[in-house]
């Protein structure tokens, strides 16, 4: 058990570009959660998928903000034109079922300029 | 709107003291799940004991245990005999019966002294 990866893990970019994070669950888990953290806060829900298949999404996934997971393995989440606002630790976690442990990954630390 | 709440920012505990650490939360739900998680600095959040809103009896896991007070919908987690690796910022959180999706509070960061 290799345990959660995301990748990478810290990103520094300019305000308008566009930031693409990777995530690699536990192999056997079919749930793979995104989360964001800022500075003081506790995670936020940012959306989840069930295999390939995106079952929720937060409002604060504004249209800037996608998510795949293509085959039901890893998972990108892309964030477009970005702001100082995106500025925060986003955290990916898996669960091999429904109300199961979500193991978190280290997370990628997004810093806008 | 399900909301949790840490009240306490930063607490302090001498090794091998008690703390506890204080979590409410608001749900019109009856079912759901309530979970204490563990950030130690500059690494992953690990899960550190979970419990069943339909379980009257306490979770247990080893030096950490809970009080779950459903009526008063609270929350809180103590640590025995604390030791220096406890030292971590600590998250509740709260899931639905029928969600996949954890909502936390601010968090409190415990800080363990020799």
């Amino acid at each position: 058990d290799t345990g959660v990866s995301q990748d990478p893990r810290h990103k520094i970019t300019k305000r308008g570009q566009n930031v693409t994070f990777r995530c690699d669950p536990i192999s056997e888990h079919n749930r793979l959660y995104w989360y964001r953290q800022t500075l003081g806060q506790g995670p936020e829900f940012l959306t989840y998928f069930q295999n390939e298949a995106q079952l929720e999404k937060s409002r604060l996934l504004s249209d800037r903000f996608s998510a795949e997971r293509p085959k039901g393995s890893f998972s990108t989440l892309e964030i477009q034109r970005t702001e100082q606002g995106d500025s925060a630790m986003y955290l990916c976690a898996s669960s091999p079922l429904q109300v199961g442990e979500q193991f978190f990954g280290p997370g990628t630390r997004l810093t806008v300029l | 709107a399900q909301t949790v709440t840490q009240s306490q920012p930063e607490m302090s505990v001498q090794e091998a003291e008690t703390v506890t650490l204080s979590c409410t939360y608001d749900t019109s739900e009856s079912n759901y799940y309530l979970f204490w998680y563990k950030q130690p600095p500059s690494r992953q959040m690990i899960l550190v004991i979970r419990q069943e809103a339909y379980k009257q009896q306490n979770a247990t896991e080893n030096r950490f245990s809970v009080n779950f007070q459903k009526a008063a919908k609270s929350f809180s987690l103590k640590i025995s005999d604390s030791q220096l690796g406890d030292t971590a910022m600590y998250f509740c959180a709260f899931m639905g019966y029928n969600t996949d999706k954890l909502i936390f509070g601010t968090g409190t960061r415990l800080q363990v002294f020799p």
